[in-house]
């Protein structure tokens, strides 16, 4: 059972729009920031988002995210069928020192 | 860039001890820039963070793995290092190494991280 709650599948055809939602608490997302990373099978995970709203260099703008109280929103536009993945939001349970958690990844699906 | 690369043993036998390396390339593990980090992925894909290591040695562990986890860092070699005793079938997953920023960020990210490597454990 992971910290963070996210849906387990979202589903959207390609150059449409997905959002993925994280839903957590206030000693988790109410009181840090959060990131999202996208694994894919047989490569390194991915730093997608930080500081809940920040793009990595080369990250490109179609991904975007939002945190408002406990829970964050990651949406990515212009879907390709390269986005199709595994993607999972994180962050820190009340301070760095008492550890990181994640959600249970949600697989996007572009049809 | 910072580069990770896993290694050890793929398969444990229960109530043994896993031993995994990171190798860094592309970064110093004597840098503060960055904490030191160990994650694992389960079959069902879950992930769950196991711990991370200071470049002065100072650790930090997941609470419900402190009493047999134990990670290391090795300067001079460029490497650290993750121990976990006792292991049953409920430690397979994919162990990840993963940098975490300590740089430009106020949330500390999961910057960088290595391909994994699946351990299984079962005799």
């Amino acid at each position: 059972q992971s910290v963070l709650t996210q849906p387990p599948s979202v589903s959207a055809a390609p150059g449409q729009k997905v959002t993925i939602s994280c839903s957590g608490s206030s000693s988790n997302i109410g009181n840090n920031y959060v990131s999202w990373y996208q694994l894919l099978p047989g490569t390194a995970p991915k730093l997608l988002i930080y500081d809940n709203n920040k793009r990595p260099s080369g990250i490109p703008d179609r991904f975007s995210a939002s945190k408002s109280g406990t829970s964050a929103t990651l949406a990515i536009t212009g879907l390709q069928t390269g986005d199709e993945a595994d993607y999972y939001c994180g962050t820190w349970d009340s301070s760095l020192s008492a550890g990181g958690v994640f959600g249970g990844g949600t697989k996007l699906t572009v049809l | 860039q910072v580069q990770l690369q896993e290694s050890g043993p793929g398969l444990v036998a229960p109530s043994q001890t896993l031993s995994l390396t990171c190798t860094v390339s592309g970064g110093s593990t004597s840098s503060s820039n960055y904490f030191w980090s160990w994650i694992r992925q389960y079959p069902g894909k879950g992930l769950e963070w196991i711990a991370y290591i200071y470049y002065n040695g100072n650790t930090y562990y997941n609470p419900s793995l402190r009493s047999r986890v134990t990670i290391s860092i090795d300067t001079s070699k460029n490497q650290f290092s993750l121990r976990v005793s006792s292991v049953t079938a409920a430690d397979t997953a994919v162990y990840y190494c993963a940098t975490v920023r300590n740089y430009d960020s106020s949330g500390y990210p999961f910057d960088y991280w290595g391909q994994g490597t699946l351990v299984t454990v079962s005799s």
